[in-house]
C-alpha cells in the first residue's frame, strides 16, 4: 500500500506562472482533503472532494486557486498567476466514506520567486 | 465556525511527561483529533476521542471533556524522536473536514 502520494515534492515557479500540485489517494480512498501550511503554522483547510465532486470549497480563496477530483487520476490542486504569498507546503489526505481518520500525504512544497 | 487553541512550544527532558492541552469553541462537534508531524513531514495520526475520557495507546494518551471543551495529550517516558509537532483538530458536525490547531512543538532534551 503506497499511501497518499503526493507530486512534486518541490515546485518554484516565477510570479504570474501556474502551480500545478497532484495527488493520488490511497487505494480503496475516494475522499480528498487539500490543506496549506504556512511555515511554523497549523494546517488550514482548503478544499474537500469526492470523485468528480467538490463537497466544501469553503476555504479555497475565490480566485485563481481550484482543485478537481476526476473519474480516473490523481486529484489536482491549481493555483493560477502565483503571488509570493501562495509559497507554502499543501497537503492532500484521503480516507474511506465513512472512516474517523485522515491519512496525510509528504506535502508539495510550492516556492514562488 | 471553529476556534481550536492550544500552546505554540513546550520544552520537557527525556525520560519527562509531558502534557499538550488544546481547547476548542465550534459550532458543531464530532470528534477530537491528535497528529504528531516532525519538520518537513506529513502529519501521522496519533489519537481520536469523540466521547468524555481517557484513550490509551502506549505512550500515548488523549483525554477529552465535550462539556468543558477540552482535551489533551499525554507523551510519558518522553524519548528524543518524540520531538515534533503535535496537532489537535475538531472534526465537524457533518463529519466533512478537520479544523487543526496551530499545532504545539515539543522539543524533547537530553
Amino acid at each position: 500500500n503506497a499511501g497518499v502520494m503526493q507530486n512534486p515534492r518541490h515546485l518554484v515557479r516565477r510570479r504570474g506562472q501556474e502551480a500545478r500540485l497532484r495527488c493520488s489517494p490511497m487505494k480503496g480512498h475516494s475522499h480528498v482533503y487539500w490543506y496549506r501550511q504556512l511555515p511554523e503554522e497549523g494546517l488550514k483547510f482548503m478544499v474537500y472532494l469526492q470523485k468528480e465532486n467538490i463537497i466544501d470549497e469553503s476555504g479555497m480563496p475565490k480566485e485563481r486557486f481550484s482543485a478537481e477530483f476526476p473519474k480516473e487520476g490523481p486529484s489536482i490542486l491549481r493555483i493560477q498567476q502565483v503571488v509570493r504569498g501562495d509559497s507554502a507546503a499543501y497537503f492532500c489526505a484521503s480516507s474511506h466514506p465513512g472512516a474517523n481518520v485522515l491519512t496525510f500525504g509528504a506535502g508539495s512544497r510550492l516556492t514562488v520567486l | 465556525g471553529q476556534n481550536i487553541d492550544q500552546p505554540t512550544e513546550m520544552t520537557a527532558t527525556e525520560g519527562a511527561i509531558v502534557q499538550i492541552n488544546c481547547t476548542y469553541q465550534t459550532s458543531g462537534f464530532n470528534g477530537l483529533f491528535w497528529y504528531q508531524q516532525h519538520a518537513g513531514e506529513a502529519p501521522t495520526f496519533l489519537s481520536y476521542n469523540v466521547l468524555d475520557g481517557l484513550e490509551e495507546k502506549g505512550r500515548f494518551s488523549s483525554f477529552l471533556s465535550r462539556s468543558k471543551g477540552y482535551s489533551y495529550l499525554l507523551l510519558k517516558e518522553l524519548q528524543m524522536k518524540d520531538s515534533a509537532s503535535y496537532l489537535c483538530a475538531v472534526r465537524d458536525a457533518a463529519g466533512n473536514k478537520l479544523t487543526f490547531g496551530g499545532g504545539t512543538r515539543v522539543l524533547v532534551k537530553p
